[in-house]
């Protein structure tokens, strides 16, 4: 079976940093590109990031560029988010999801919520 | 970026009903559009892809219909199990971008 488990949520403070991760197991990594999407309180769901399977080729959101970075470890089939200078405004329940190098959404993990908060 | 909406943003249905949940694009995308069902403190599902592909394990009382910037999604007969939120994804450019969502509850 497809999991992805992520774990590295919790409460931070404006301007802190965390570090998401997601380990994936049931398919083959390398051949899947990995997003990031969340979702805020009673919100809708907006994609946050986007990487290609051997790690080359990263697309952001323009309201996480320059603080997020998403990257992948394929020997150890997970994938992480760091983010830095963290807003309230990201406060969210963040998805690990994958897809066969389709902008389609197949997989997700049950998500984590990352809370910003003074 | 390709701005996304959908209607209605909620629907009250009897089970056996047909529900009809539309989504327009700010922009022509080639089919390119995803349809998703998220439960209450769930993960979402990927129901439809490219307009109309249904994914493996879908019941078929779902499809997915339209080209251009006008999509439907159509639950022929509302099932209890089918209560949660639906959101459509355009697929064609980054940013990737969903609709709002349409919440769907039995009447």
């Amino acid at each position: 079976d497809v999991q992805l488990v992520e774990s590295g949520g919790g409460l931070v403070q404006p301007g802190g940093s965390l570090r998401l991760s997601c380990v994936v197991s049931g398919f083959t990594f390398s051949d899947y590109w990995v997003f990031w999407v969340r979702q805020a309180p009673g919100q809708g769901l907006v994609w946050v990031s986007r990487l290609n399977g051997d790690g080359t080729s990263v697309n952001y959101a323009d309201s996480v560029r320059d603080r997020f970075t998403v990257s992948r470890d394929n020997a150890k089939n997970t994938v992480f988010l760091q983010m830095n200078s963290l807003r309230v405004e990201d406060t969210a329940v963040y998805y690990c999801t994958s897809s066969l190098r389709s902008y389609y959404f197949d997989y997700w993990g049950q998500g984590i919520q990352v809370t910003v908060s003074s | 970026d390709v701005q996304m909406t959908q209607s209605p943003s909620s629907v009250s249905a009897s089970v056996g009903d047909r529900v009809t949940i539309t989504c327009r694009a700010s922009r022509g995308l080639n089919r390119q559009l995803g349809w998703y069902q998220q439960k209450p403190g769930k993960a979402p599902k990927l129901l439809i892809s490219a307009a109309s592909t249904l994914q493996t394990g879908v019941p078929s009382r779902f499809s997915g219909s339209g080209s251009g910037t006008d999509f439907t999604l159509t639950i022929s007969s509302l099932q209890p199990e089918d209560i949660g939120t639906y959101y459509c994804q355009q697929g064609i450019s980054f940013p990737l971008t969903f609709g709002p969502g349409t919440k769907v509850e039995i009447k």
